[in-house]
């Protein structure tokens, strides 16, 4: 059965400091993850997905099929990122549905 | 249209009552999907919708849950005989059929008492 680990629930770190958060999966097919973050008093939103290979708001994550994981990096962490961060994997055959990771709330010291 | 509205934001109900979420996708989106979150989780999910056809439903949707789209625009979700373990916060999304996107909603948190 497909699953979604995030193994820190709680994470912090200084302004300025490269920041990790861990995800990985067990999925059988073939895998299609994706970054979800929720802002304080906000929707939960896409950050950004593996297939697209993009930086978004400083973020990349790359999805490493030999450690089934696809962790979340930023280098200069800044206080507008602390924020619920949770890993998702697309799963099934036509619709997007998701399996969400319990999340990880990073938290930005000044 | 601001995005995908759902309401109540917030209902409170005592064990064995029915409750009744709404949810409203962005209108051109023909998926809508319903999850679960209970307090350290991610999001669980429950159901899907493609137009007015409900194609798929979790396990964890038991007999006491029921969704529609009677007309392929709003949802709703409905839970009969509420239970304690019921308490979560109830999200709605929806996206294009073509698009990887899924767009949320505010949620709905229910409290059993």
């Amino acid at each position: 059965a497909q699953r979604v680990t995030q193994p820190e629930k709680l994470l912090s770190v200084f302004k300025g400091a490269p920041v990790e958060l861990k995800c990985n999966y067990s999925y059988s097919g073939s895998p299609e993850l994706f970054w979800y973050v929720q802002y304080s008093r906000q929707r939960l939103q896409l950050l950004l997905r593996h297939i697209s290979r993009e930086s978004i708001k400083g973020f990349t994550a790359d999805l490493n099929k030999g450690e089934t994981s696809f962790h979340l990096k930023k280098p200069f962490a800044q206080e507008e990122d602390s924020a619920m961060y949770y890993c998702a994997l697309k799963y099934g055959q036509g619709a997007q549905k998701l399996v969400f990771g319990q999340g990880t709330r990073l938290t930005i010291n000044p | 249209d601001t995005g995908v509205s759902q309401d109540p934001r917030h209902k409170i109900t005592k064990r064995g009552q029915n409750v009744t979420f709404r949810c409203d996708p962005i209108s051109e989106h023909n998926r809508l999907y319903w999850y679960r979150q209970t307090l350290g989780q991610g999001p669980e999910f429950l159901t899907y919708f493609q137009n007015e056809a409900q194609l798929e439903k979790s396990r964890l949707l038991s007999d006491r849950f029921s969704a529609e789209r009677p007309k392929g625009s709003f949802s709703t979700l409905e839970i009969q005989r509420t239970e304690q373990g019921d308490s979560a916060m109830y999200l709605c999304a929806s996206s294009l059929e073509t698009t990887y996107e899924q767009y949320f909603g505010p949620g709905t948190r229910l409290t059993v008492t």
